[in-house]
């Protein structure tokens, strides 16, 4: 299994740019969710979705719109960039066989400028 | 006011000797709490799950400990090593409200020759 899979691992917008940050796990999980992290902070929750077509927001949605037409798939889009939306962010999978733990995709750095 | 609170912020120890992370939180109600390992530049990575009922819970070199009624977790990490030298995070899974994860600032630890 590859895990948690996150597309690009790096990438410079420009302010009002939109893109859209890719996120695919192989492990059958019906929960996904979409965290950033800024320098010195915990993670905080941008969405989550608890399986295909159910999608709900988490405690920083502003500024970001997610899809989950399949179990696979969770893309997190930047509609309008801004400096605020610079961070680190993380994918995230659990469920099936693997219970309450979390799986992590290996990140994606945005800078904003 | 963060709900999870981790200490040191930092700690930098000598290859082979113990160490302990400190982790108190103030979230509720508590449904599990969980550490995980932090690579720089990777996603995290999970070390142990502990649900209220659990005292303890062992992941090879590291032992997590802890105690509900004073709402205090600590990671205790055995004969260190150079590949331990990471971030270490305290999570807290709040019941109800869609599951909510809460995440400390971490622990960074930094182990030496």
């Amino acid at each position: 299994n590859a895990g948690v899979t996150q597309t690009p691992k790096f990438r410079i917008l420009k302010i009002g740019q939109s893109m859209t940050l890719q996120c695919a796990q192989d492990m059958n999980h019906n929960y996904m969710y979409w965290y950033r992290q800024d320098p010195g902070m915990g993670l905080k929750l941008i969405y989550y979705s608890v399986g295909a077509g159910i999608t709900d927001k988490g405690e920083v949605p502003n500024g970001y719109n997610v899809s989950r037409s399949t179990t696979e798939d969770f893309p997190l889009r930047l509609e309008l960039a801004a400096p605020s939306q610079t961070s680190v962010y993380f994918c995230a999978s659990r469920g099936g066989g693997d219970g309450e733990k979390l799986f992590f995709g290996s990140g994606t750095q945005l800078s904003v400028l | 006011k963060n709900q999870v609170e981790q200490s040191p912020q930092s700690l930098i120890i000598l290859e082979g000797k113990n160490c302990t992370l400190q982790c108190n939180y103030t979230v509720s109600p508590f449904s599990n709490l969980r550490w995980y390992k932090q690579d720089t530049g990777r996603g995290p990575v999970s070390l142990t799950i502990m649900t209220f009922s659990e005292n303890t819970k062992s992941n090879g070199r590291y032992t997590a400990t802890l105690d509900a009624d004073t709402k205090q977790s600590s990671l205790h990490i055995t004969a260190s090593q150079l590949s331990d030298s990471a971030s270490y995070i305290c999570v807290v899974l709040i019941t109800g409200g869609g599951n909510k994860l809460t995440f400390g600032t971490g622990t960074q630890l930094k182990v030496e020759l």
